[in-house]
């Protein structure tokens, strides 16, 4: 069973642009969520998504956005970027069938750098 | 609000050692606990899960515990060998913020030197 894939790999933008990262989760997988990692910060939560759904939140700001296709996929954004942006941003599946059991399976990450 | 720790923050062990890393979390009302690991520049592999009526976990060399009244967890890995140098990260999911979560510690960085 082909893991989470995310795309792009990496990317750099300019500060004030707008990127959309893309999240394919595991076959069979119905929640994803996203993920920050900075040095400074380590991993933080940023939603969860389930049958299209945004479930869960973490603390950010509202320039940053998710929603999810109803074959599971999911995309982030992040509008006007700012350098404090740059991270890796890392996308988890899950089968969400139950909110307490489920275990997250990670993919590689989108390393996004903000000049 | 959950906050969760990990010590030692780095550690460096000859190949074969026996050892164990730490993790303790603030609020004990966790759903459950997971370990990672975490390659230089890669995504994060889960290596245990462990919910909260369990008390522990193990898949071959690694063994998990989960200690929900005093708020900790710890992670033993047996006959360390240097492909296990990685960053060990571990996760307690708990209803944090108004919202069911995934809190993570900021990890231990091991190596191990043949």
């Amino acid at each position: 069973k082909a893991g989470v894939t995310q795309t792009p790999r990496y990317l750099i933008k300019t500060r004030g642009q707008q990127v959309t990262l893309s999240c394919s989760p595991i076959s069979g997988h119905r929640s994803v969520s996203w993920y920050q990692q900075t040095p400074g910060q380590g991993l933080q939560f940023l939603f969860e998504y389930f049958s299209e759904t945004q479930r869960n939140k973490g603390n950010f700001p509202g320039r940053f956005s998710g929603r999810q296709f109803s074959n599971s996929r999911s995309e982030m954004n992040v509008s006007t970027l700012e350098l404090g942006d740059s991270a890796l941003y890392l996308c988890a599946s899950s089968s969400g069938g139950d909110r307490v059991r489920y275990e997250q399976y990670f993919g590689p990450g989108t390393r996004l750098t903000v000049t | 609000k959950q906050e969760v720790t990990q010590i030692p923050a780095a550690l460096s062990v000859p190949e074969g050692e026996n050892l164990v890393l730490n993790c303790s979390f603030t609020d004990s009302a966790i759903y459950n606990l997971q370990w990672f690991r975490q390659d230089p520049g890669k995504g994060l592999t889960s290596l245990l899960l462990i919910q909260s009526s369990q008390r522990e976990q193990t898949s071959g060399r690694l063994n998990a515990s989960l200690d929900k009244s005093s708020g900790r967890s710890t992670l033993y890995i047996a006959a360390s060998q240097p492909g296990d140098s990685a960053t060990y990260l571990c996760a307690a999911r708990s209803f944090s913020g108004g919202y069911n979560k995934l809190i993570f510690g900021a990890g231990t960085r091991l190596a191990v030197h043949p």
